[in-house]
């Protein structure tokens, strides 16, 4: 069975910084990229970053880049999302989401991280 | 950038009732690149449909998803007690990473 078990999550003061995992199983994590989607509290989806199989290819949200960094590491079946400088718009839970085969979609996603950020 | 745009915001519904869910895009998308995807409260989203009319594994057949160019459906054709949930459409290609619509909210009537 594919699954997606995001850690890390948690409360974190404007301006610190936080660290998302995302521990993947059940599929063959090398192959596939993986894409980071956020979700503030009674709002709507909105997608954070994504990073191709070898890590070759990574694109941002404007609204994070220069703050978030993503990285994976194949040999531990793992992506992560390196948050710095956080603000309170930057409060939601954290969703890591395999690419649909082709790339337009994904699936599945896992069960998300909470992330607050407030002094 | 595409901007999805998804009507009604809420939609109100019995049992056994057909929802027709619509999402407009700013500029035209390639139907190879329009998904669908299912959030119940408290869960992550599903996804229903890709590439504007492919039912992902597991899906339902009352499940089904049409539309081309800049206007795209999802149709639900008899509504299930548990088909009650936020349905947001998708676009990818225009720009890198994933573009979603503000979803449409199918409550029970």
């Amino acid at each position: 069975e594919v699954q997606l078990v995001e850690s890390g999550g948690g409360l974190v003061k404007p301006g610190g910084s936080l660290r998302l995992s995302c521990a993947a199983s059940g599929f063959t994590f090398s192959s596939y990229s993986m894409n980071w989607v956020r979700q503030a509290p009674g709002k709507g989806l909105e997608w954070v970053s994504s990073i191709s199989s070898s890590s070759s290819y990574i694109y941002y949200a404007d609204s994070v880049k220069g703050r978030f960094t993503i990285s994976r590491d194949n040999a531990k079946n793992s992506l992560y999302l390196q948050m710095n400088s956080l603000r309170a718009e930057d409060t939601a839970v954290y969703y890591c989401a395999r690419a649909h085969p082709g790339g337009a979609a994904a699936a599945p996603w896992g069960q998300g991280t909470l992330v607050t950020v407030s002094s | 950038e595409i901007v999805l745009t998804q009507s009604p915001g809420t939609l109100s519904l019995s049992p056994g009732e057909r929802a027709t869910l619509s999402c407009r895009a700013s500029q035209s998308v390639s139907s190879s690149y329009l998904a669908w995807y299912q959030q119940k409260p408290g869960q992550a989203p599903r996804l229903l449909i890709y590439g504007a009319s492919s039912r992902a594994t597991g899906i339902p057949d009352r499940f089904s998803g049409s539309g081309s160019g800049t206007d795209f459906t999802l149709t639900i054709s008899r509504l299930e007690p548990e088909d009650f949930a936020v349905y947001y459409c998708q676009q990818y290609g225009s720009s890198p990473g994933l573009t979603f619509g503000g979803g449409t909210k199918v409550e029970i009537k």
